[in-house]
């Protein structure tokens, strides 16, 4: 069981705008803006997409935000594309013996 | 730009010790944080641990009995070793480069499957 709750599919249509949503506890997502994701297509490697919450590396396109509210951090994706499709893990920096915890994935589907 | 490549054997029999090396290139590695992560086949990324430039480790508690990380400045590596291994360790392992208190891991390897059987 991961300690970050991820809903485990999405969808969206081209051109629409889609939301994943992290849910984590007072010692993790809702004590650090310490929050990134990450973009895994099928057999490769995970891509930073955002970090610090709200931060996009250089060449993620700023179709690609963050946010935070509470213990609850979100990936807003909009104007989908087909290159999209991909599974998206949320992490977050923790206070406890951990250091990092990992959500669980979302599948994203584009129609 | 920095480059990490994951090496080690393929396959590991029960209770034997797994060892993973990355090597970096293109960069210094005296000031981050080198990890590993796995990722059992169809499932989520796991957190193993992860070691400073200067030496110091932090581990997964769940698993920190059985692990040992290093890194050699003057080859520009870092390794895992994870010991009495289980069908429970297979896993694609990731090696990426991370940072003090935050989840960033910004270069990752392209990751390494084993199996232990």
């Amino acid at each position: 069981q991961s300690a970050l709750t991820q809903p485990p599919s999405v969808s969206g249509s081209p051109g629409q705008s889609v939301t994943i949503s992290c849910t984590g506890t007072s010692i993790d997502v809702g004590f650090y803006d310490r929050v990134s994701w990450y973009q895994q297509p099928p057999g490769t490697a995970p891509r930073l997409m955002i970090y610090e919450v709200i931060n996009r590396p250089s060449g993620v396109p700023d179709r690609f935000s963050g946010s935070k509210s509470g213990n609850t951090a979100s990936l807003t994706i909009s104007g989908l594309q087909a290159e999209d499709e991909a599974d998206y893990y949320c992490t977050s920096y923790t206070s406890s013996s951990t250091y990092v915890v990992f959500g669980g994935g979302t599948k994203l589907t584009v129609l | 730009q920095m480059q990490l490549r994951e090496s080690g054997p393929g396959l590991v029999k029960p209770s034997e010790t797994l060892s993973l090396i990355c090597s970096v290139s293109g960069g210094s590695m005296t000031t981050d944080y080198w990890t590993w992560i796995r990722q059992p086949a169809g499932g989520g990324l796991e957190w193993i641990g992860r070691v400073f430039g200067r030496g110091s480790t932090n581990y997964n508690p769940s698993l920190m009995s059985r692990l040992t990380m290093s890194l050699d400045t003057s080859t520009n590596q870092f390794s895992l070793k994870v010991a009495s291994v289980t069908a429970a360790d297979t896993a694609v392992y990731y090696c990426a480069r991370g940072y003090y208190d935050t989840s960033r891991l910004d270069v990752w390897g392209q990751g390494i499957p084993v199996t232990v059987s």
